[in-house]
């Protein structure tokens, strides 16, 4: 275990249907990060967040967002999903600037049908 | 813009063979880190190297970073089985900075 808890771990889903991805950092870290691993992408970032704010944002997709509530857990929505947007989706959380590296969840695996 | 680029995609070795991956940024990085993902697995930090030339070691993994801190190599002696997985740089451009993950290389490790 980590100390990153995201959920949940599958998701079955249709495409044009919207999800919902949970993730609790490790306790004591205030930056949480998500990033998407595809086969032919490998990992992706898409945005962070700090203490409740948005810090730094990547490759998101305008169908995407986020959100860091303050008790730190954060949430990842997908909405008008496409086939291709089937990849595993991991959320990761570090301390102050990250120097001694992310820690990342065990991941949910998102299969869109 | 900012990409990190990571060589070999795939490595087959024997057990007991040497192994490296290397990466390559056409910018000064700040810092990089290392991860390792196992099979089904999630990425799991390995080592963050900040100075330039820095060599740290852990075991039989050495981590070098770059004169110019735009390259870094991870050099595995005498691979074994546990070794296996896909292992990934990650570099930042700047102090606090998203973190930006090369493309991996995935190690498999003949017994």
């Amino acid at each position: 275990d980590s100390g990153v808890t995201q959920t949940p771990k599958h998701l079955i889903t249709a495409t044009g249907q919207r999800v919902t991805l949970r993730c609790s950092p490790r306790s004591g870290d205030l930056s949480v990060y998500w990033y998407q691993q595809s086969l032919d992408q490998g990992l992706q970032f898409l945005i962070q967040y700090y203490n409740g704010e948005e810090r730094a944002k990547g490759n998101i997709l305008e169908r995407f967002s986020a959100q860091q509530f303050p008790d730190l857990h954060s949430e990842l929505n997908l909405s008008s999903l496409e086939l291709g947007d089937s990849a595993l989706y991991f959320c990761a959380s570090s301390g102050a600037g990250g120097r001694n590296g992310y820690t990342f969840g065990s991941g949910t695996r998102l299969t869109v049908v | 813009g900012q990409q990190v680029m990571q060589i070999p995609q795939y490595q087959h070795v024997q057990e007991g063979e040497d192994f490296t991956t290397y990466c390559n940024s056409s910018t000064t990085l700040s810092n990089i880190q290392w991860y390792k993902q196992r099979p089904g697995g999630h990425p799991v930090f390995l080592i963050q190297l900040v100075k330039s030339g820095e060599v740290k070691k852990q075991k039989r993994l050495t981590f070098q970073f770059g004169e110019a801190k735009k390259n870094s190599s991870l050099h595995i002696t005498a691979t074994q089985t546990t070794d296996v997985g896909t292992y990934f740089c990650a570099g930042r451009y700047n102090q606090g900075g998203k973190l930006i993950f090369g493309q991996g290389t995935e190690l498999s490790v003949k017994p």
